[in-house]
């Protein structure tokens, strides 16, 4: 069973501050890492796919980086907004044929403005 | 809108009573995943499609949950004699072999 974690488990931020999130897993037999923002009533919409050890993606104020040597990953938004509020999910793409996805709790920010 | 719907959006039942949830996934993807959420956990796998076939099932799938994809199309997730426990968000998702899932919006389920 993998053992995929999120910290912290929530975070209020004022609109303006820049933040990050963290995200730890099991470093052997890693395959790929993939990123989800989840806001209420909406579908998880699909933010990053890591693959490769040292890998950093962006997307406008949102980033994210890979250690799959330590196994963890970080998310950092600049300069947050209140649209930016969400459950934030880091989840772990196994190797076998289902590529099935192992999810973490889930990072939930709240931007006040 | 990631092209995956669900339906229905809420379903309140009563203990006992049969359930069934509908996912349209993308169309030209021949994977179709079913996950399920808890109050805060993540989504768990549950079952997975390729194409018409049923090939993984998580231990959490009892046997009071069945799933079917006819046609490799749409699939529908179906759970008898519903429990308490069973009161969670019903997550469906899509892909191509190997590629992104994209989540439909879910159905939340709420078992009295």
């Amino acid at each position: 069973i993998l053992n995929v974690e999120q910290s912290p488990q929530s975070l209020h931020v004022q609109e303006g501050d820049s933040t990050n999130f963290t995200c730890s897993f099991p470093s052997s037999n890693f395959y790929a890492l993939h990123w989800y923002r989840w806001e209420t009533a909406k579908s998880p919409e699909a933010l990053f796919v890591m693959t490769l050890n040292g890998d950093e993606k962006k997307k406008g104020r949102i980033s994210a980086t890979l250690n799959t040597k330590e196994g963890y990953s970080y998310l950092y938004i600049k300069g947050s907004q209140p649209e930016d509020s969400a459950t934030y999910l880091c989840a772990l793409m196994n190797n076998n044929a289902g590529n099935m996805l192992t999810f973490g709790g889930g990072t939930r920010l709240m931007v006040k403005p | 809108d990631t092209g995956v719907s669900q339906d229905p959006r809420h379903k309140i039942t009563k203990r006992g009573q049969n359930v069934t949830f509908r996912c349209d996934p993308i169309s030209e993807h021949n994977r179709l995943y079913w996950y399920r959420q808890t109050l805060g956990q993540g989504p768990e796998f549950l079952t997975y499609f390729q194409n018409e076939a049923q090939l993984e099932k998580s231990r959490l799938l009892s046997d009071r949950f069945s799933a079917e994809r006819p046609k490799g199309s749409f699939s529908t997730l179906e759970i008898q004699r519903t429990e308490q426990g069973d009161s969670a968000m019903y997550l469906c998702a899509s892909s191509s072999q190997g590629k992104v899932q994209f989540f439909g919006p879910g159905t939340r389920l709420t078992v009295l």
